[in-house]
């Protein structure tokens, strides 16, 4: 079936760039979406690209997609503080009528001063 | 614009126990999607509704079930509760048309404790 990786863990310092990494197997991906989940909390969605794009840039955020080596990643500018959180990467493949995002493990982000 | 909403915050069953958990979707959303997310890993796709008819469904037995109502909101009913449905338990509402369709939102989730 459908597989999403991500590395379990990322340490950077305040101010130095972020970048989380991701691949993925399901050839028939529509779009590609990163989501942030703090403590306790639900799923933010971040941002996410459509499958025929090889970029997208959103304020801080820039996400790049490798479609020919399904490979996703997230890089966060002059990471701060409050970036720390764990990160989704996530596939969305359309079922018949229905969307279904299949889920990595997440990647947590701890920012140090 | 209101967000998603899930009631309750926090539950607590015994195994064998059936559990019903809910979902307000975002104003305007006509689409919602279930999630159980286990400790230390991503969400799983349960199910979606749309027209209050299940019309996708990921890897879980029948004793989850789920409705929909006519104003989009939705019910999660699981049945026979097992230890491993400890879980924290999330709604994601979306449009099924349009440009933004492809956005789902999540609510804070439900977290959902068998003993």
């Amino acid at each position: 079936g459908e597989d999403v990786e991500q590395s379990l863990f990322l340490s950077v310092r305040e101010g130095d760039s972020s970048v989380i990494n991701c691949t993925y197997t399901d050839s028939s991906s529509t779009y590609l979406y990163w989501y942030k989940q703090e403590p306790g909390a639900g799923l933010q969605l971040l941002t996410y690209i459509f499958s025929n794009m090889d970029m997208k840039q959103d304020q801080r955020l820039t996400v790049l997609l490798n479609k020919k080596d399904k490979h996703l990643s997230l890089r966060i500018a002059d990471t701060q503080t409050g970036d720390s959180a764990i990160y989704f990467c996530a596939d969305g493949v359309s079922s018949g009528s229905a969307r279904q995002l299949t889920f990595g493990s997440g990647t947590q982000l701890t920012v140090l001063p | 614009e209101t967000g998603v909403t899930q009631s309750p915050t926090h539950l607590i069953k015994t195994r064998g126990q059936q559990v019903t958990l809910r979902c307000s979707s975002q104003s305007g959303h006509n689409t919602v999607s279930w999630y159980q997310q286990a400790l230390g890993q991503g969400p799983q796709f349960i199910f979606q509704y749309y027209r209050e008819e299940e019309n996708g469904r990921g890897n879980f037995p029948p004793r989850f079930s789920g409705l929909q109502f006519p104003n989009y909101s939705s019910e999660l009913n699981v049945n026979a509760l097992e230890l491993d449905d400890s879980a924290l338990y999330l709604c994601a509402s979306s449009l099924f048309e349009g440009s933004a369709a492809y956005e789902q939102y999540f609510g804070p989730g439900t977290r959902l404790t068998v003993t």
